[in-house]
């Protein structure tokens, strides 16, 4: 069965100093990873998928298949990054053909301070 | 505000009723996502629904039902027999399963058994 760790429930930085939150994951397959993100008093929403390659609001997260890590990183943290992160596996079944189900970790509360 | 619409935003129930949880969606997306949050443990899937009159047991099913009568509604039942039914409830949709599509998030119910 897949399973997604976040280490850390609580993370706090400063403004401008470089923010990582770690996300490791146990899954048989070739995954589909994620980081959704939930600002206070808004949805949970996508932030970024690897298969994309993209850097959103500054973020960035590499698939490391050896490590199955898929750590979500940005060098200088702002005050707006501060959020609810969640890190997600999507899974396929055996044959390959896709569920579209989401694994979540338990989330890392991301505080910067000014 | 269109997209994913979950009602009521706070439900009260008492212990041994049933209650149902609104899901509405206009994006036109076919496949359908119902998932529990409690603290510190991340979203856990309970259903999903690949297409009208289809669905499939999640990971934390037992003691809820669905339906997937209309494309736009995939409404949640939470039965008197979830032992633990306390818990916040956030419903999502995508275009399909595919494993790499996004999903979108309703704003939430939060469901208090007295």
């Amino acid at each position: 069965a897949q399973r997604v760790t976040q280490p850390e429930k609580l993370l706090s930085v400063f403004k401008g100093a470089p923010v990582e939150l770690k996300c490791n994951y146990s899954y048989s397959g070739s995954p589909e990873l994620f980081w959704y993100v939930q600002y206070s008093r808004q949805r949970l929403q996508l932030l970024l998928r690897h298969i994309s390659r993209e850097s959103i609001k500054g973020f960035t997260a590499d698939l490391n298949k050896g490590e199955t890590s898929f750590h979500l990183k940005k060098p200088f943290a702002q005050e707006e990054d501060s959020a609810m992160y969640y890190c997600a596996l999507s899974s396929t079944n055996a044959g390959g053909t896709s569920y579209g189900k989401l694994t979540f970790g338990q989330g890392t509360i991301l505080t910067v301070h000014p | 505000d269109g997209g994913i619409t979950q009602s009521p935003k706070y439900l009260f129930r008492k212990e041994g009723q049933n209650v149902t949880l609104s899901c509405e969606q206009n994006l036109n997306h076919d496949a359908m996502y119902w998932y529990r949050q409690d603290p510190g443990q991340g979203l856990r899937l309970i259903y999903y629904s690949q297409i009208v009159n289809d669905f499939q047991k999640g990971d934390i099913a037992e003691g809820y039902s669905v339906s997937r009568e209309k494309k736009e509604s995939f409404p949640l039942t939470v039965t008197s027999a979830q032992k633990n039914p306390t818990a916040f409830y956030l419903c999502a949709s995508s275009i399909d399963t595919e494993a790499f599509r996004e999903q979108f998030f309703g704003p939430g119910t939060r469901l208090t058994v007295l």
